[in-house]
């Protein structure tokens, strides 16, 4: 069974500021890692995606993030915040044997002018 | 080109009624997923399609939940006798194949309301 966490249901940064949202997976056998934006009422956009190439993936709107396997993490990042960065984020994982997306339950990033 | 488009984009409707909600995935996509997304949560997968036949049901919650794919395009998620714990946004998304790396792009959601 896999499973995702998101640690902190909402994060504040000023603008300009550095963005960490944090995504910690649970996968028995290797994981596809994603992380999606969903902005107030439309769909879920991909930002970035891990399919077992570079452990570093770089995303749109200058978003990146790095699969490190020994803490089973998949923290995702951004050196400066601007205020359309503010959404919805959401982390998820699949696998070879489970096509569905397991998601977590979202991290809400505001940013401050 | 077009993106996933669900319809209607909101629904409300009294318990115990019958509801239907319709996806329209990207053009040549062969597989095609629902999820439920309650408030404040992540989406939940429900099923997921491979061409016309359900591949992996498991998310359907009971049998009031049922979903078709009759051509291999369009899908219809069916509720039976809602009840007011049904109310969620349903998504819908498309990939290309059913590769589990695939990118799955998600369409706008159909938010239901049972009173």
């Amino acid at each position: 069974a896999q499973s995702v966490t998101q640690l902190g249901s909402h994060v504040s940064v000023s603008e300009g500021a550095l963005v960490l949202l944090r995504c910690n997976y649970s996968s028995s056998v290797p994981p596809y890692l994603f992380w999606y934006v969903q902005y107030p009422n439309q769909g879920l956009q991909l930002l970035l995606k891990y399919t077992s190439a570079a452990t570093l993936v770089k995303g749109i709107n200058g978003f990146e993030a790095e699969f490190k396997k020994s803490e089973t993490s998949f923290h995702l990042t951004k050196p400066s915040a601007h205020m359309s960065d503010a959404a919805e984020y959401f982390c998820a994982v699949s696998d070879w044997s489970a096509r569905q997306l397991t998601f977590g339950s979202g991290t809400q990033l505001t940013v401050l002018p | 080109g077009a993106g996933v488009s669900q319809t209607p984009s909101n629904k409300v409707t009294e318990k115990g009624k019958y509801v239907e909600l319709r996806c329209d995935p990207i053009s040549g996509h062969t597989a095609l997923y629902w999820y439920r997304q309650s408030l404040g949560q992540g989406p939940e997968f429900l099923i997921y399609f491979q061409g016309t036949g359900a591949a992996d049901d498991s998310g359907l919650p009971n049998d009031r939940f049922f979903a078709v794919r009759p051509e291999g395009s369009v899908s219809t998620l069916k509720i039976q006798r809602t009840e007011r714990g049904d109310s969620a946004v349903y998504l819908c998304a498309s990939s290309p194949d059913p590769k589990s790396s695939d990118t799955q792009y998600f369409g706008p959601g159909t938010r239901l309301t049972v009173l």
